[in-house]
């Protein structure tokens, strides 16, 4: 069972758009920053936001995230088949002191 | 570039030792905290550990704790994990990460992982 919550999967079309929600509590995500991870199995995983919404140099604005209290949603516009992968959600603890990530959600583009 | 490259993974039997090391180039090491994540086989990431960028600092999951050791060496631009009593649940993909998932900035940059297999 993972600190943070997200959907186990989610799928969408070509070219469309899709958001993937990432739940925590008051002392994870309403306490700090929150990043997003893309990870294809059996490469290193990629930061693809940081500080909530911001995006690493040579991510495109295709990928975006935002944080309200204590969820945040990462976005993905203008799908294309080489978005498919495990997406994760990450954050710093302050009570327990430890990182957690959320428990990944894997996009399909049908 | 940033590089980060893994070693030590391998075969262990219950209740052995492993240690885990992260070479670090392209970047100053000493001025970014490190961390070590895990994915066992079929599931998500997992945090275990992270050190501050002097290293007086440490912190782990409690899944490791007592049991794992993270540490660096800011003259040889190298992370550890000593990783002692093992057990069959630490058979996993672990990866070193530039950064902390507790830093704005987020894990910045991964390398590619060392799989370690704890079984008789």
């Amino acid at each position: 069972q993972s600190v943070l919550t997200q959907p186990p999967s989610v799928s969408a079309a070509p070219g469309q758009k899709v958001t993937i929600s990432c739940s925590g509590s008051s002392s994870n995500i309403g306490k700090n920053s929150v990043s997003w991870y893309q990870h294809l199995p059996g490469t290193a995983p990629k930061l693809l936001i940081y500080d909530n919404n911001k995006r690493p140099s040579g991510i495109p604005d295709r990928f975006s995230g935002s944080k309200s209290g204590t969820s945040a949603t990462l976005g993905i516009t203008g799908l294309q088949t080489g978005d498919e992968a495990d997406y994760y959600c990450g954050a710093w603890d302050t009570s327990l002191s430890a990182g957690v990530f959320g428990g990944g959600t894997k996009l399909t583009v049908l | 570039e940033v590089q980060l490259l893994e070693s030590g993974g391998g075969l262990v039997q219950p209740g052995g030792s492993q240690r885990l090391s992260c070479a670090a180039s392209g970047f100053t090491f000493s001025s970014y905290a490190m961390t070590w994540v895990r994915q066992a086989p079929g599931k998500g990431l997992e945090w275990v550990s992270s050190i501050t960028e002097s290293g007086d600092k440490t912190y782990y999951a409690d899944s490791v704790k007592g049991r794992f050791t993270i540490s660096r060496d800011n003259s040889r631009n190298t992370l550890y994990l000593q990783m002692n009593s093992l057990r069959a649940e630490d058979t996993a993909v672990y990866f070193c990460a530039k950064g902390g998932v507790g830093r704005v900035q987020g894990l910045i940059y991964w390398g590619q992982g060392t799989l370690v297999t704890v079984s008789s």
